[in-house]
């Protein structure tokens, strides 16, 4: 089945403390990005990749840090999270260049920093 | 910023009527594409709209876009209880590095009542 899956789906931890979300997606696209959702903020881009070893910034990147070494896998890496990073996560990929074509999503993680 | 402005927020209606929802965005756009979201899971694409097409179906749903006032309506026909969800437009927009990354709304908190 063509999916994008995240782990973990929940995740509470403390200020400071390391994390990395994985997400995979094993359609061979090759465009992936990380979005947080906020009540009234909407989705906010974090970061996006159009290729391997390719990464660019989005609208919200402060304090995350993601690699795309393996075209499938997009980590998205929070080195020191502070509880404004409380929020919902959402991996997503598409074929090509992003908006050119439809997005599909993962499942999302539910992330509160403590 | 360049997110897109849904309208309403909320909408509540009956199993049977129709519900509109509308976005406003602010600049050129390559496409724009409407998702939908159950509670706190990830979005699903429902259509895409290019930028020189000015209305497109599929199945239930009709989706307008008018690039000179820069809005796209999604109109759900003979909405069903299953249609409850929030919908979210987002808008396509090309990058200086070739990337067509979406811009997410707030969204439209869409309710029917069986």
């Amino acid at each position: 089945e063509a999916q994008v899956t995240q782990n973990p789906r929940y995740l509470i931890t403390v200020t400071g403390k390391k994390l990395t979300v994985t997400c995979s997606q094993n359609m061979n696209h090759e465009y992936m990005s990380w979005y947080r959702q906020d009540p009234g903020l909407g989705l906010r881009q974090i970061y996006y990749s159009m290729n391997v070893e390719v990464t660019d910034k989005g609208d919200v990147p402060e304090g995350y840090k993601v690699s795309r070494k393996e075209k499938r896998n997009f980590p998205l890496i929070l080195e020191s999270p502070s509880p404004n990073q409380t929020s919902l996560y959402f991996c997503a990929s598409s074929l090509y260049r992003g908006g050119s074509d439809t997005q599909y999503f993962g499942p999302g993680t539910r992330l509160t920093v403590l | 910023s360049q997110q897109g402005e849904e309208d309403p927020q909320a909408l509540s209606i009956q199993e049977g009527e129709n519900a509109t929802m509308n976005c406003s965005y602010k600049t050129s756009i390559n496409n724009l594409q409407w998702y939908r979201q159950n509670s706190g899971r990830g979005l699903v694409h429902l259509i895409l709209i290019r930028s020189n097409e000015r209305e497109k179906h599929s199945g239930r749903l009709r989706v307008t876009l008018d690039t000179s006032k820069k809005s796209s309506s999604l109109l759900i026909t003979a909405s069903r209880a299953a249609d409850t969800a929030s919908y979210f437009c987002a808008t396509a927009i090309s990058d200086q590095t070739g990337a067509n990354n979406l811009f997410f709304g707030t969204g439209t908190r869409l309710t029917v009542i069986p």
